[in-house]
């Protein structure tokens, strides 16, 4: 079956220090990733999704960034964080090999308060 | 462009009442529709989805979700409400790209005994 790890679970970090959220999925191959930031307010936002290895969509500009250096390695990045980059971070990933229909499948999430 | 919206940011309901949590959606083409739950400080959990056939969907822990093409909803049901069933709920339809979902803004539900 299908995995979804996140870390770290929860990060406190200072005002314009750096920032490196990983992600990996375990057993499947080639899977389409993707970032969500949810903002207190709960809704969710799509920051970046990729269909393969060094492929990267950003749907927002914004003070982050992400890469995909492995086929299942997803990694959310910042050079410098901002107040406003506070907030639960999620990924998600969804089988390619099946149609357009399916589903995503989320991580536990990572808690980020920037102080 | 595709969109769905929850009409209701929370829906209080007792224990053992029927429960519904309503979503319309907006799409050009066929739609692709899902629901998911979030309990605190958790990721989202996959709890059913739409994609053609029958427009009554049975889905996770009890729930169903009713399509309705003439009034463009999709909204969870289920008939007798759990305390444990108290979470936050995203109704969802695939984007443009078929890549992506656009999620709702969620609708908190609470089951008081």
């Amino acid at each position: 079956s299908q995995t979804i790890h996140q870390w770290p679970a929860t990060l406190v970090q200072p005002v314009g220090s750096p920032l490196s959220l990983e992600c990996t999925v375990e057993g499947t191959s080639n899977p389409n990733l993707y970032w969500y930031r949810q903002a207190a307010g709960r809704g969710l936002q799509l920051l970046f999704y990729s269909v393969g290895i060094g492929q990267i969509s950003s749907e927002v500009p914004q003070n982050l960034s992400a890469s995909r250096p492995q086929d299942r390695q997803f990694i959310l990045s910042s050079k410098k964080l901002l107040l406003s980059d506070s907030g639960f971070y999620l990924c998600a990933w969804r089988s390619s090999s099946v149609a357009l229909s399916s589903e995503q499948y989320f991580g536990p999430g990572t808690r980020l308060t920037v102080t | 462009a595709q969109s769905v919206a929850q009409p209701e940011d929370q829906v209080n309901v007792a224990e053992g009442n029927p429960l519904t949590v309503k979503c319309t959606y907006s799409v050009s083409g066929n739609p692709y529709l899902f629901w998911y739950v979030q309990y605190p400080n958790r990721g989202l959990q996959f709890l059913l989805k739409y994609i053609t056939g029958d427009n009554l969907v049975k889905g996770s822990y009890g729930f169903e979700a009713e399509f309705n093409k003439s009034q463009t909803s999709f909204h969870l049901k289920k008939p007798s409400a759990l305390v444990s069933d108290s979470a936050l709920y995203f109704c969802a339809v695939r984007d443009g790209s078929g890549y992506a979902l656009n999620f709702g803004k969620g609708t908190s539900l609470l089951v008081t005994p």
